[in-house]
């Protein structure tokens, strides 16, 4: 199995407050990604990184950040967190050329805004 | 825009059958085609990654297969066991909106195998 740690694994905060997501990863692989996914719509995009300092948005950005200043570490983080982004979310790599990587997937991080 | 579809939603069958499951998208200039399978409470797992240049891969008893010109893959199951139960999703790989990074996924297929 892919090294890909996310955390928390679970967490239930109130609307208005911040929230960062951590995935970690041990196989020293240059893509990451972080996607939601919710009944109905399947997994969406949120962001992705392509190396250090280097993001870009995906499909549903608005409402979130992400930062990756270490390879092995890229954080999601919602700054004001509501309702509709109560959700799962999951963290991916690729260790290869964007158009020919296979996917690795962390367990998920469960999200509940109140 | 690309769009993915899995169809059917829900499938039931009995142990020992040989199944498949149909994925379906509507462009088809596709880098590659990959096949997870999700246990409920849990990530994806990878199963099959077909490159656009593939007609198919193999591992144990799954088979998939990519034609791109009829925008279709399918995943083939031999011999299914309670163990398969999950749901099972494609995602396929476009130059979507200009960048590469971009995997479209379908919203999968339920299979249960009944003992």
């Amino acid at each position: 199995d892919a090294g890909i740690t996310q955390s928390p694994r679970h967490k239930v905060t109130e609307t208005g407050t911040p929230v960062t997501l951590r995935c970690h990863q041990t196989e020293n692989h240059r893509y990451m990604y972080w996607y939601r996914q919710d009944p109905g719509h399947g997994l969406r995009l949120i962001h992705y990184s392509y190396g250090v300092k280097d993001t870009d948005k995906g499909e549903v950005s608005d409402g979130y950040s992400v930062s990756r200043s270490k390879t092995e570490d890229f954080l999601l983080t919602l700054e004001s967190a509501t309702s509709s982004q109560t959700s799962v979310y999951f963290c991916a790599i690729s260790p290869l050329a964007a158009s020919t990587g296979e996917l690795f997937f962390g367990e998920g991080s469960r999200l509940t805004v109140l | 825009k690309q769009e993915v579809t899995q169809i059917p939603a829900a499938l039931s069958v009995p142990e020992g059958e040989n199944l498949v499951l149909n994925c379906s998208f509507t462009d088809s200039a596709i880098y590659n085609l990959q096949w997870f399978r999700q246990d409920p409470g849990k990530g994806l797992t990878s199963l099959l990654l077909i490159q656009s240049s593939q007609r198919e891969q193999t591992s144990g008893r799954l088979n998939a297969s990519l034609d791109k010109s009829s925008g279709r893959s399918t995943l083939y199951i031999a011999a299914s066991q309670p163990g398969d139960s999950a749901t099972y999703l494609c995602a396929v790989r476009t130059n979507y909106g200009g960048a590469t990074n971009k995997l479209i996924f379908g919203t999968g297929t339920l299979l249960a195998v009944q003992p």
